[in-house]
């Protein structure tokens, strides 16, 4: 079946401007996360969807992001007044079921955002 | 959140040669311990979930073997080939109640035909 997906692929954008990162997960996956990798960096976990509610956006690193999921499928993540140390790959993941540790996690190809 | 350190950084091996690399974590608290690979420009891809204390699992010419008494996991490739090329990366889980993974930075393999 098809995979992880999201869009769009690259995003050039300037600084100050606001950007939405969107992320179509597995159909029937429950959970769905979003990590960023930036320039060498490891990858950091940004927030954790279950259905449609968050109950862990612990790794968010400012007020500027924040993320939706509606339908308990597409996600978009917004980052408003995006700043040069946004610039980074940003990943979607997908597991057939939330909040469990053993269950592996599927990667969209990632959004390589880059604000100049 | 679990401090997981992952060793070498980076590593460059013949085609045919077998290698292994580690993933350290505190021994405590520990619920799971996922491996992905991660090819270039491509997205990372799940290797292993293990759990249990001595667990082994096995794919094709990769194994990792699991203990969670001293904190430590290793991935082992048998024959590399110039395929295996990629970074391997470690996520150890302290909780039982949340999917998010903490990553190692990685081990990047770089295998030479």
């Amino acid at each position: 079946g098809a995979g992880v997906s999201q869009s769009p692929s690259n995003k050039v954008t300037e600084k100050g401007k606001d950007v939405e990162l969107r992320c179509d997960p597995i159909s029937g996956h429950t959970a769905l996360y979003w990590y960023r990798q930036r320039l060498g960096q490891g990858l950091e976990f940004l927030i954790y969807f279950q259905g449609n509610s968050a109950p862990d956006k612990s790794g968010l690193p400012s007020d500027r992001f924040s993320a939706e999921r509606t339908g308990e499928s597409v996600s978009t993540l917004t980052i408003q007044r995006t700043q040069q140390e946004d610039s980074a790959v940003y990943l979607c993941a997908s597991s057939l079921v939330g909040g469990r540790v053993t269950y592996e996690q599927y990667f969209g190809p990632g959004t390589r955002l880059t604000v100049t | 959140i679990l401090n997981v350190e992952q060793s070498p950084q980076s590593l460059h091996v013949q085609e045919g040669d077998s290698t292994n690399f580690t993933c350290s974590f505190p021994s405590s608290n520990f619920y799971a311990l996922h491996w992905y690979r991660w090819e270039t420009a491509k997205s990372p891809e799940a290797l292993f979930v293990m759990t249990l204390n001595g667990d082994e699992k096995k794919k094709g010419r990769i194994s990792a073997t699991l203990n969670t008494k001293e904190g430590y996991s290793y991935l082992y490739i048998k024959g590399s080939q110039p395929e295996d090329s990629a970074t391997y990366l470690c996520a150890p889980h302290g909780s039982s109640n949340t999917g998010k993974l903490i990553f190692g930075q990685g081990t990047t393999l770089q295998v030479k035909p």
